[in-house]
C-alpha cells in the first residue's frame, strides 16, 4: 500500500532558529502533497498544498514567509519553520495520495516544541 | 464551505460491544469519504474510503456507510476491544480534504 514516511517524529528547538520537516512519498509519485498542522484536542487544519516544481497554495491566515514549503521532487516535500517561536510550537503532519481513487496516505507526524 | 461534524466527541463501551460512530458534512458535492484512525501523539492511519458512487465499505470488524445525499456517514465497530481505543476522524474529499474533530473511543477490558 501507499507508504508517506515523514521526519523527524520529534524536535526540541530554541526560539528564533528553523527546523525542517521532511515528508516522503515512498512506493508512489505524489505530484501533490498537503502540510497540516494539528492543536490539542483539535482537527487537523490544512495549512498549504505543496505541488512539485512550483510554488506551493497557502491557505487563508497562514504565513507563507513563516512555513517555506519546497516539493523539488515528486517523492519529497519539505516544511520549513522559519524563526520558530513558542506559539509554533504544534503536531505538524502531512499527506499525499497515489491518484484519484485511492484515498489519502499520512505521514506519522512531526511534533514540534519551541522553547 | 464544507463542514465535517462528528458526533459523539467522546465514547465509552465495554470490551466486546458493537457501536456505531457518526459522520456529517454540510456539502453532498463530495469525491469521496475516508475514516482513519488517530493514536494519541501519531499520525493518521486509514480505515476506509468510500467513493461517491459507493453506499459501505467493509474491513474486517469495521463497516463504514455512506449517504451522500443527506451528507452522513457511519462507522459501525463489531466487537469491539481495547485496542480499538483510538481517536476516529471523518474526512470528506471535494476541492481539498476536510476533516471533523473526531470521536475519542476507550473500549474498557
Amino acid at each position: 500500500g501507499a507508504v508517506v514516511s515523514q521526519h523527524p517524529s520529534r524536535v526540541i528547538c530554541k526560539s528564533g532558529t528553523s527546523v525542517k520537516i521532511e515528508c516522503r512519498s515512498l512506493d508512489f509519485q505524489a505530484t501533490t502533497m498537503f502540510w497540516y498542522r494539528q492543536f490539542p484536542k483539535k482537527s487537523l487544519m490544512l495549512m498549504a498544498t505543496s505541488n512539485e516544481g512550483s510554488k506551493a497554495t497557502y491557505e487563508q491566515g497562514v504565513e507563507k514567509d513563516k512555513f517555506l514549503i519546497n516539493h523539488a521532487s515528486l517523492t519529497l516535500s519539505t516544511l520549513t519553520v522559519t524563526s520558530a517561536h513558542p506559539e509554533d510550537s504544534s503536531f505538524y503532519i502531512c499527506s499525499a495520495s497515489p491518484g484519484a481513487g485511492y484515498g489519502y496516505t499520512f505521514g506519522s507526524g512531526t511534533r514540534l516544541t519551541v522553547v | 464551505k464544507q463542514e465535517v461534524t462528528q458526533i459523539p466527541a467522546a465514547l465509552s463501551v465495554p470490551e466486546g460491544e458493537n457501536l456505531v460512530l457518526n459522520c456529517s458534512f454540510t456539502d453532498s458535492a463530495i469525491y469521496n469519504l475516508q475514516w482513519f484512525r488517530q493514536d494519541p501523539g501519531k499520525g493518521l492511519t486509514s480505515l476506509l474510503l468510500i467513493q461517491s458512487s459507493q453506499r459501505e465499505q467493509t474491513s474486517g470488524r469495521l463497516n463504514a456507510s455512506l449517504d451522500k445525499s443527506s451528507g452522513r456517514s457511519t462507522l459501525y465497530i463489531a466487537a469491539s476491544q481495547p485496542g480499538d481505543s483510538a481517536t476516529y476522524l471523518c474526512a470528506v474529499y471535494s476541492e481539498k480534504l476536510v476533516f471533523g474533530k473526531g470521536t475519542k473511543l476507550t473500549v474498557n477490558p
